[in-house]
């Protein structure tokens, strides 16, 4: 199993500032595996990114998604007030059971 | 655009069955992808449970398998998930998900 670990757990910053959210594999993975789900409060999650790096439909060009092997990244370039919120990176579409990570809370400095 | 919606019971009692069912409406984009069950205890994060091909093939959480039985019926566009033998432990908000489309989740709790 593939064991997803995210950091921070908690970033605290203000609109307009850049969000960095870290995801780290406990193996290898394929770019194509790895995916980024934003779940707001009461909300259900929604698709971010896919393929490590491609912007699901309707998902704002500030979103982007790097990394390969263990390490992956989420960058929020400007913050807006709709992007305080948890976000989860998923393992998926493999022969291995899907994970998540623990998920990182973006919350309002 | 496509849809998912779960439905089932909102209260199970312990030792009993737990059975949902996701409705698809707007299904053709989403045709040959699996069918995923995801599960969030309140104040807690993402758990898969497992997923279901459209040819009926499945793969499971190894923590859940021995519990979990999923089915699909594609004349439908709806897929289900049974979890038996629940305890306190299966309290939490199940969601199905596919081709990176969500359900709104359903509240399913275990009590007596």
């Amino acid at each position: 199993e593939i064991v997803l670990t995210q950091s921070p757990g908690t970033l605290s910053l203000s609109p307009g500032e850049r969000a960095t959210l870290s995801c780290r594999a406990s193996q290898s993975v394929s770019s194509t595996n790895l995916a980024w789900h934003q779940q707001r409060p009461g909300q259900a999650p929604r698709l971010l990114i896919y393929h490590a790096f491609s912007r699901a439909t309707g998902i704002p060009d500030r979103f982007s998604g790097s990394g390969s092997g263990t390490d992956f990244t989420l960058t929020i370039s400007r913050l807006e007030p709709e992007d305080f919120a948890l976000y989860y990176c998923h393992f998926y579409g493999s022969s291995l059971p899907d994970t998540f990570g623990g998920g990182t809370k973006v919350e309002m400095k | 655009q496509v849809q998912l919606q779960e439905s089932g019971p909102g209260l199970v009692k312990p030792s009993e069955t737990l059975s949902l069912t996701c409705n698809v409406s707007g299904a053709s984009i989403i045709t040959g992808y699996y069918r995923n069950w995801i599960r969030q205890p309140a104040g807690k994060g993402l758990e898969w449970i497992g997923r279901i091909y459209p040819s009926g093939s499945t793969d499971f959480n190894p923590s859940l398998k021995s519990r979990v039985t999923l089915s699909i019926d594609m004349s439908k566009d709806q897929f289900s998930l049974k979890l038996n033998s629940v305890t306190a432990a299966d309290t939490a908000t199940y969601y199905c998900a596919s081709a990176g489309f969500w359900g709104q989740g359903i509240l399913v709790t275990v009590s007596s």
